[in-house]
C-alpha cells in the first residue's frame, strides 16, 4: 500500500512569488491534514479535509494561504504572495477515521528568500 | 486550548542506558500518539494510546498514559544507536485535531 505522498519535497522562491504543494493521501482515506514546521518549532496543524470539505481550517495563518481537495483524493495547498516567515516544512498526514493514528508524508521544505 | 510539553527537549545517552521522555498536556485529552521522525524523513507511528493506563511496548519503547496526570512516558530500554531521532507526542480531544509536543530530539552514543 502506498503512504502519503507530497510534491515537490523541496521549493525555493522569492518572496511574492507564488508556490502550489501537492499532496496524495493513502487510497481510502477520507480525513486529510496539513501542518508545518517552522524554523525547528512546533509541527502546527493547519487545517483538516473530509473528504473534499474542510472541517477545520483554525489553523491557517492568514488568507495567503488557500487549500483545495477537489473530488476528496489529493489536495493542494496554495501560497500567494509567498512571505518569507512562511518558509518550513508542510506535512501532509491522512487517517481513515479521525480518531485513528494519522500517516504521515514526508514533507515539502519550502524555503522563500 | 489544549497546549503540550515535552522533555527533555534534548537528549543525548549511551547505548545500553534507559531513560523515560515526559509528555504533559494542559486540559483533557482522549488520544495520546508518540511518533518518531528521522532527520528530512516523515514522522512515522510509533504508539496510539486511548485510554487512561494503556501500556504499549514495542521492541526497547514503551508508553504508557495517564490522563488523570496529563501525562504520557515514553521509556527506552537498553537503549541503541539506531534509535537516534526526534520523538514528538500529540494529544487530541475528540473532535478536535492533534496538537503536537516540541519534540525530543534523541541522540544514543556507542
Amino acid at each position: 500500500e502506498a503512504g502519503v505522498t507530497q510534491f515537490p519535497s523541496h521549493s525555493v522562491i522569492e518572496k511574492g512569488q507564488t508556490v502550489t504543494l501537492r499532496c496524495d493521501p493513502i487510497s481510502g482515506h477520507d480525513n486529510l491534514y496539513w501542518y508545518r514546521r517552522v524554523m525547528g518549532k512546533e509541527i502546527k496543524f493547519l487545517l483538516h479535509f473530509v473528504k473534499e470539505s474542510k472541517q477545520d481550517e483554525s489553523g491557517m495563518p492568514n488568507n495567503r494561504f488557500l487549500a483545495e481537495r477537489t473530488g476528496g483524493t489529493y489536495s493542494t495547498l496554495k501560497v500567494q504572495p509567498a512571505e518569507l516567515e512562511d518558509s518550513g516544512v508542510y506535512f501532509c498526514a491522512s487517517s481513515q477515521e479521525q480518531i485513528y493514528e494519522q500517516y504521515f508524508g514526508p514533507g515539502t521544505r519550502l524555503t522563500v528568500t | 486550548e489544549l497546549k503540550v510539553e515535552q522533555n527533555p527537549l534534548f537528549l543525548s545517552m549511551q547505548e545500553g542506558k534507559n531513560y523515560t521522555i515526559y509528555c504533559n498536556y494542559s486540559t483533557t485529552s482522549d488520544r495520546l500518539y508518540w511518533y518518531r521522525q528521522d532527520p528530512g524523513k516523515s514522522l512515522e507511528s510509533l504508539f496510539v494510546l486511548l485510554s487512561n493506563g494503556a501500556v504499549k511496548q514495542e521492541g526497547r519503547l514503551m508508553a504508557s498514559l495517564d490522563t488523570k496526570a496529563r501525562l504520557s512516558t515514553l521509556h527506552i530500554t537498553a537503549a541503541v544507536h539506531d534509535l537516534s531521532a526526534t520523538y514528538f507526542c500529540a494529544a487530541a480531544y475528540y473532535g478536535q485535531n492533534f496538537v503536537f509536543g516540541p519534540g525530543t530530539r534523541l541522540s544514543v552514543l556507542p
